[in-house]
């Protein structure tokens, strides 16, 4: 069976400290891979995703990056904090084509 | 960035009233709608993936239809019950580029 993978579940950090959060998943191979934040009081805002490893794509400009280094790791990264990317992190991943996405346990993110 | 708006935001019921949400999205480059049911505390998993135009799917007292040519899905729950409690998520995907957009969510609270 497949299963999915996020740490750490929670994190504090201070502001200009770098991020590393990090999703693998197991049970299945090429995967489509997919890094979303839910911002207070608001729903899932599509950060990254990707269909290989090394192709990411990028939705919104922001103090993030991605890597996807191996088929099933998926890394979400920055260099600096900001305050403003304190949230809820979810990893995901579905197989190639429109079948539902399974989730991650989420990382709670809080930059102080 | 694709728009996936859902209404109303939040939805107050009591327990036995049936209660129904919309989903509107893109009508170009359609290739699939999912629904998720997102509870507290836990990650969301999904309720329902439709891909043609007029599907109608149904899981107990949760159904859902589809309109792809109008941009458009509706969710409902026939004697909602306080289980029912959740956030009901929306989520447009693209074949073309594998993208899963949420929208933003309607959070809905079954009282007794």
């Amino acid at each position: 069976s497949q299963t999915i993978h996020q740490w750490p579940a929670t994190l504090v950090q201070p502001v200009g400290s770098p991020l590393s959060l990090e999703c693998t998943v197991e049970g299945t191979s090429n995967p489509n891979l997919y890094w979303y934040r839910q911002a207070a009081g608001r729903g899932l805002q599509l950060l990254f995703y990707s269909v290989g490893i090394g192709q990411i794509s990028s939705e919104v400009p922001q103090n993030l990056s991605a890597s996807r280094p191996q088929d099933r790791q998926f890394i979400l990264s920055s260099k600096k904090l900001l305050l403003s990317d304190s949230g809820f992190y979810l990893c995901a991943w579905t197989r190639q084509g429109a079948t539902e996405a399974f989730f991650g346990q989420g990382t709670r993110l809080t930059v102080v | 960035i694709l728009n996936v708006e859902q209404s109303p935001q939040s939805l107050h019921v009591q327990e036995g009233d049936s209660t129904n949400f919309t989903c509107s999205f893109p009508s170009s480059n359609f290739y699939a709608l999912h629904w998720y049911r997102w509870e507290t505390a836990k990650s969301p998993e999904a309720l329902f993936v439709m891909t043609l135009n007029g599907d109608e799917k149904k899981k107990g007292r949760i159904s859902a239809t589809l309109n792809t040519k109008e941009g458009y899905s509706y969710l409902y729950i026939k004697g909602s019950q306080p289980e029912d409690s959740a956030t009901y998520l929306c989520a447009f995907y693209t074949g073309t580029a594998s993208k899963l957009t949420f929208g933003t969510g309607t959070r809905l609270q079954v009282t007794l």
